[in-house]
């Protein structure tokens, strides 16, 4: 089973800066099928990635995803105030399929 | 409008089982599986299964084996998720959400699952 590890457990930043948040594989991901989501509390997590680099419908373009093999990245180009929330890789599309989530990284207001 | 709609609020005794329902709409219910995730108070998300909504076939987490079981009826676009034996360590929201060619493009708004002595 492959274990995905997430990279700072809590980042702390203002809005405008950049955020660069690592997800990290025990195991290579078969075809890039690593997705992100965002979940603010008391809310369902929202796709914001998949395939590794592709935004899902509605993403604002300040969103990137990439990556390959084991190591990937999410990158928020320039934090807005409603980005801050926990953020999740996932790893999909293993056989038998597995959809295993890594423990999450906070971005915080600093 | 596409959506996932989950059942209300359990309140279970230790033992018991639940049953949660995901009702879809807006789209073409056998065209994409649904799998369910968990989150604990506090705590992440943690993947419990999926379900093919055409052929019924399920695979579910091995932590969850012998304990879940996911049905779907195609006559009301429904899929189900029971969870038997609970724990107090149940306890959790569960969510249902649809996959294509993206894993999880949309979500039902969650199903708290209190599980109290």
């Amino acid at each position: 089973e492959i274990v995905l590890t997430q990279s700072p457990g809590t980042l702390s930043l203002s809005p405008g800066e950049r955020a660069t948040l690592s997800c990290r594989a025990s195991q290579t991901i078969t075809s890039n099928y690593l997705a992100w989501y965002q979940q603010k509390p008391g809310q369902a997590p929202r796709l914001l990635i998949y395939g590794a680099s592709s935004r899902a419908t509605g993403i604002p373009d300040r969103f990137s995803g990439s990556g390959s093999g084991t190591d990937f990245t999410l990158t928020i180009r320039r934090l807005e105030p409603e980005d801050f929330a926990v953020y999740y890789c996932q790893q999909y599309g293993s056989s038998p399929p597995r959809f295993n989530f890594g423990p999450g990284t906070k971005v915080d207001i600093k | 409008q596409v959506q996932l709609l989950q059942s209300g609020t359990e309140v279970r005794r230790p033992g018991a089982s639940v049953r949660v329902s995901c009702r879809a709409s807006g789209y073409t219910f056998t065209n994409y599986y649904i799998y369910w995730v968990r989150q604990a108070p506090g705590q992440g998300l943690e993947w419990v299964g999926i379900i093919s909504t055409s052929g019924g076939g399920t695979v579910y987490a091995e932590k969850f084996q012998g304990r879940v079981s996911m049905t779907r009826d195609t006559s009301t676009d429904t899929v189900y998720m029971q969870l038997r034996s609970l724990r107090s360590d149940d306890s959790a929201v569960y969510y249902c959400a649809r996959v294509g060619d993206s894993p999880g493009d949309v979500w039902g708004q969650g199903t708290a699952v209190i599980v109290s002595s």
